[in-house]
């Protein structure tokens, strides 16, 4: 069975300092990974996804994410964060029958 | 081209009544996904539809839940004789095809949601 664990409920950086969002996933087969974000009462946009091609993935608003399969780590990441990027972020893995399975979610907050 | 709509976007029930939640996928999306947000948690997987067809039914309560997705109109998720813990929020996503069709991962676009409050 497939399934992702968030290893941070909540994230506070600095406006300008990198973003790190942790993800362990666990999987039978080669997984699919995906990173999506939820802005308050909004609903989700996907950032960036990994379907087994090239293990560095760029995504939407600077984001990346690094498929590691020693590890089994889909590590979330920006550079220089900014105020927008306050929300909530789930990792998912693709699950069979394609239904995704989400992990409990990471907070982040940026402060000024 | 719209996105996915949901309607109602905010939906009060007492306990007891009936809640539909409609869907109404991408222009030319054809398999649509329900999903539940419990207060503080992440979504769970509930029913994925085609076209008149359940796939995948895994993640709906064996009680007091439904789903349709019929060949003309949207989506419904029918949630019987609520309870307070159906309170939740309730989002729908549509991909144009099933991911395995084909050999590559269609994304699912969701919408915004239907918050249910049950009193």
């Amino acid at each position: 069975a497939q399934s992702v664990t968030q290893l941070d409920s909540h994230v506070s950086v600095s406006e300008g300092t990198p973003v790190l969002l942790r993800c362990n996933y666990s999987s039978s087969y080669s997984p699919s990974l995906f990173w999506y974000v939820q802005h308050p009462n909004k609903g989700l946009q996907l950032l960036l996804k990994y379907t087994s091609a090239a293990t560095l993935v760029k995504g939407i608003n600077g984001f990346e994410a690094e498929f590691k399969k020693s590890e089994t780590s889909f590590h979330l990441t920006k550079p220089s964060a900014h105020m927008s990027d306050a929300a909530e972020y789930f990792c998912v893995v693709r699950g069979n029958t394609d239904k995704l399975i989400f992990g409990t979610g990471t907070r982040l907050q940026v402060f000024p | 081209n719209a996105g996915v709509m949901q309607n109602p976007r905010h939906l009060v029930r007492r306990r007891g009544q009936e809640a539909r939640l409609r869907c109404s996928p991408m222009k030319g999306h054809s398999h649509v996904y329900w999903y539940r947000q419990l207060p503080e948690e992440g979504l769970k997987f509930m029913v994925y539809l085609q076209k008149e067809n359940i796939i995948d039914e895994s993640g709906m309560p064996k009680e007091r839940f439904s789903a349709e997705f019929p060949k003309e109109g949207p989506s419904i998720l029918r949630i019987q004789q609520v309870v307070r813990g159906d309170s939740a929020a309730y989002f729908c996503a549509s991909s144009p095809r099933g991911g395995r069709e084909r050999g590559s991962y269609n994304e699912q676009f969701f919408g915004p949601g239907t918050r249910l409050t049950v009193l």
